[in-house]
């Protein structure tokens, strides 16, 4: 079993669906990353937190640490949010990424 | 502007040979790291460096050579040890260790 494990693995959607992607982790980290890698293979960083909830934009990330989960919600979802998204958990000397939902979202 | 550059975007290499993926940062980052991705796989850490002239392994450093002789840059060597090096290799820096990271945008490596 992994230690960052995310789900679901593949998401479709329409355009404008709201959008959930979960991550459960089953080590002990001080901050949850949640990052976004575009299909030419560069990431970009969407959140790092520790603790409640961030909002970016159409983004949101929270964070449940008594249950050691976090989600990450797109509202009002795009086309050019396909992409795939993959969480990792801040551990002692490195970050331990799960292994990424990949999202389609349909016009 | 600041970021992360890696060279070359794909890269091609016969069996048995070893091979240098470059990585230069300009974002002033003490931490610097090399990340292995395969398909269906997460991320794997390779190697990392906190600060300059210092480096350690990480999960799979096997095959895998580093230097950190310069703050900005973190040259990774993939050498004819390694038994399955195709694969999409991913840089990044941090401010510190082993906080939010910035990625570059990622080496494809061919071996024939």
């Amino acid at each position: 079993k992994n230690e960052v494990e995310q789900s679901p693995q593949n998401l479709t959607a329409q355009e404008g669906e709201f959008i959930t992607i979960n991550c459960s982790y089953s080590v002990g980290i001080s901050a949850l990353h949640w990052l976004q890698q575009h299909p030419g293979g560069g990431i970009v960083s969407l959140f790092m937190l520790s603790s409640g909830k961030k909002k970016h934009g159409r983004l949101i990330a929270t964070i449940n640490i008594q249950e050691k989960h976090s989600s990450l919600h797109i509202t009002a979802s795009h086309p050019r949010d396909s992409a795939v998204y993959i969480c990792a958990g801040g551990a002692t000397n490195k970050l331990i990424f799960g292994t990424g939902t990949l999202l389609a979202v349909q016009p | 502007d600041g970021g992360i550059t890696q060279s070359p975007k794909y890269l091609f290499r016969k069996e048995g040979q070893n091979v240098t993926l470059s990585c230069e940062q300009n974002l002033n980052h003490d931490a610097m790291y090399w990340y292995r991705q395969d398909p269906g796989q997460g991320l794997r850490l390779i190697y990392y460096s906190q600060i300059v002239n210092d480096f350690q392994k990480g999960d799979i450093a096997e095959g895998y050579s580093v230097s950190r002789e310069k703050k900005e840059s973190f040259p990774l060597t993939v050498t004819s040890a390694q038994k399955n090096p195709t694969a999409f290799y991913l840089c990044a820096s941090s401010i510190d260790f082993p906080l939010e990271q910035f990625f570059g945008p990622g080496t494809r490596l061919t071996v024939l």
